[in-house]
């Protein structure tokens, strides 16, 4: 089966850079993604590593270290928008995407 | 191109009726699937089919739920004899059908109530 365990609240500052860590326990391994949620709304995708490293688009950057079933998503100059839901999820397989329960990040002004 | 659109937005149901979701896939994507999320939870996976065929069904619960995707129409998630516990958002999703890793999409979801 899959697990994924992230932190249930972030907060931090306007401006400010945070991250979201994720692990995971998969019996097969694609890549890792991540999905942002704002309240109400569908989720949006924002990014997947299937190689370990960094990768980085914009404000937002996602990390995956293989070997330590460990990712991070990181984001940057937080702004008020950014306020949202932040689910890392797995792929056991090309075709499917397991959710985390998600991050919920409050951003103070 | 427009994105997935899934409808009804909001259905009211009471207990003992069914509900009928649609799902319509974004164009040139073939694959469809559906989550659950209840109110602070994440996406559960439900379901994943392609036309015609059901390919994952190991998230849907074995009774009173199914689903299917004709060859021509939306996929339609149908609740049966619903329950208070049905209570949630239903999310679907479509993707391309390449190799590789491939982007969901997600439609604006289906807020069931039953009352």
């Amino acid at each position: 089966g899959q697990s994924l365990e992230q932190p249930s609240e972030v907060t931090a500052v306007e401006g400010a850079i945070v991250q979201i860590n994720c692990t995971y326990q998969t019996s097969g391994f694609y890549g890792l993604s991540w999905y942002q949620q704002h309240d109400g709304g569908a989720p949006t995708f924002l990014s997947y590593n299937a190689l370990d490293g960094l990768e980085e688009t914009g404000r937002f950057s996602s990390f995956l270290s293989r070997s330590d079933s460990y990712g991070y998503l990181l984001l940057q100059e937080l702004q008020m928008k950014d306020s949202a839901s932040y689910f890392c999820a797995v792929s056991p397989r090309d075709d499917k995407i397991i959710f985390g329960k998600g991050t919920r990040l409050h951003i103070l002004p | 191109n427009a994105g997935v659109m899934q409808n009804p937005r909001h259905l009211v149901r009471r207990r003992g009726q069914e509900a009928r979701l649609r799902c319509s896939p974004m164009k040139g994507h073939s694959h469809v699937y559906w989550y659950r999320q209840l109110p602070e939870e994440g996406l559960k996976f439900m379901v994943y089919l392609q036309k015609e065929n059901i390919i994952d069904e190991s998230g849907m619960p074995k009774e009173r739920f199914s689903a299917e995707f004709p060859k021509e129409g939306p996929s339609i998630l149908r609740i049966q004899q619903v329950v208070r516990g049905d209570s949630a958002a239903y999310f679907c999703a479509s993707s391309r059908q390449t190799s590789g890793y491939n982007e969901q999409f997600f439609g604006p979801g289906t807020r069931l109530t039953v009352l």
